[in-house]
């Protein structure tokens, strides 16, 4: 049984388009993330969620929204995608709110903005 | 922002040689984690050490660390082929994890 579940795993869209990546964990956590990875490997926070609030926001852009409609999934929409945009996508999860415990990762989402 | 960098950016090695990674972060921290990631595949909890900590063990990886100088290292022992990855170290921002640029470790046979 996969953990951390990220659909789809790769992603071609143009740009402009408004796509959504789902994530989905079986482990019964209360928190979620979702991280950008580069081209260079760098792993920066998006989002955090516990119990459906948003904790963290780093400088993201409008245009990235999670939505969580319960504690076992947190989806990424993006909208008017563009360039800088591609880079391969993470959710995660872990047990409480903050991160004393071990993070459990997805596969990744490849979102490729053509 | 960027809490943890890690040190060396990419290391060679043979099979059965040891790899030493460092990690050297910014600000206090309540632990730190080491995590490891193949190529194309999500990442993987190695290890967790607590800020009042000072080496911990798990199979052939050791971490150390000493906050005085806020810096952590990750030996791997008798290093194997699958031991090729990019390596991570993480530290906690409050209330989530911040990782460094890692370090990418190739092991030849």
């Amino acid at each position: 049984d996969t953990a951390v579940s990220q659909t789809p795993k790769y992603l071609v869209t143009q740009m402009g388009n408004d796509k959504s990546i789902k994530c989905e964990q079986n482990l019964g956590h209360d928190t979620m993330y979702w991280y950008k990875q580069d081209s260079k490997k760098f792993l920066k926070i998006m989002f955090s969620y516990n119990n459906k609030e948003l904790i963290i926001n780093e400088t993201v852009p409008n245009r990235f929204s999670p939505k969580s409609p319960d504690k076992a999934h947190l989806n990424l929409h993006i909208n008017s995608l563009e360039l800088g945009d591609s880079a391969v996508y993470f959710c995660a999860s872990s047990h409480g709110g903050t991160p004393n415990t071990e993070a459990f990762f997805g596969q990744g989402t490849r979102l490729t903005v053509v | 922002s960027q809490q943890g960098e890690e040190d060396p950016q990419a290391l060679s090695i043979q099979e059965g040689e040891n790899a030493t990674m460092n990690c050297s972060y910014k600000t206090s921290i309540n632990n730190l984690q080491w995590y490891r990631q193949n190529s194309g595949r999500g990442l993987v909890h190695l290890i967790l050490i607590r800020s009042n900590e000072r080496e911990k063990h798990s199979g052939r990886l050791r971490v150390t660390l000493d906050t005085s100088k806020k810096s952590s290292s990750l030996l791997i022992t008798a290093s194997r082929a699958a031991d090729t990855a990019s390596y991570f170290c993480a530290t906690d921002a409050g209330t989530a994890l911040i990782f460094g640029k890692g370090t990418t470790l190739s092991v030849s046979s």
